[in-house]
């Protein structure tokens, strides 16, 4: 079992969704949970990061951690063509000094 | 004005060959990071230096060797390039080795091994 699963889609919506992505994971010991974007032919962007379980909310996306069941969220309200791209889920233990990610899903938004 | 950025954009070599990809972060941080993200997209730690130390040292052939000079800066040499080196590298910088969950990256290096 990989550390850390992600549905790699593709995801297409139409703009103005709500959009769920979804990590899972088997480390019990990941503390924290990140969230980036990348677009294509670009460089990751780190979008959010939670610490242990709860929500994070900015703008129109919210993160959301549930530890007891090793389920990770990014929730994107009212989707724009913009937001069109890969999204990495990744996380880290918090006593070492490596990210490990999720392989990422492409979301398509359309106008 | 770019913070983290990455030379050459693209690399294209035969196998056998060496090269080298620089790295450089204007953001004053710590601890740099180079990552490999291969054809399905799946990103990869390989090495990290903290204050030109080496702190990760993944499972990578012997082939790649990081180099930091000082500590806004992370150069990685490739020797005798195999067709399986052919990947999007990508540097990354974080503010210090505890804030490793608030990381910036470069735009990458799309090598490609013939």
């Amino acid at each position: 079992q990989k550390e850390v699963e992600q549905d790699p889609g593709p995801l297409s919506v139409p703009e103005g969704a709500i959009v769920s992505l979804n990590c899972t994971y088997s480390n019990s010991a990941f503390q924290y949970f990140m969230w980036y974007r990348q677009y294509s032919r670009k460089g990751p962007e780190l979008l959010m990061y939670t610490y242990s379980s709860g929500n994070k909310e900015d703008g129109r996306f919210t993160a959301q951690v549930d530890k007891s069941s090793k389920y990770i969220s990014l929730f994107i309200r009212d989707s724009q063509p913009s937001d069109s791209a890969t999204y990495l889920c990744a996380m880290n233990q918090g006593s070492n000094y490596k990210l490990t990610f999720g392989k990422g899903t492409l979301l398509t938004v359309n106008p | 004005d770019t913070a983290v950025s990455q030379t050459p954009k693209y690399l294209v070599t035969q196998m056998g060959n060496d090269k080298s990809i620089k790295c450089e972060q204007n953001l004053g941080h710590d601890t740099m990071y180079w990552y490999k993200q291969d054809s399905k997209k799946f990103l990869k730690i390989m090495f990290s230096y903290n204050n030109k130390e080496l702190i990760i040292n993944e499972t990578v052939p012997n082939r790649f060797s990081p180099k930091s000079p000082d500590k806004a800066h992370l150069n990685l040499h490739i020797n005798s390039l195999e067709l399986g080196d052919s990947a999007v590298y990508f540097c990354a910088s974080s503010q210090d080795k505890g804030a490793i969950y608030e990381q910036y990256f470069g735009p990458g290096t799309r090598l490609t091994v013939t």
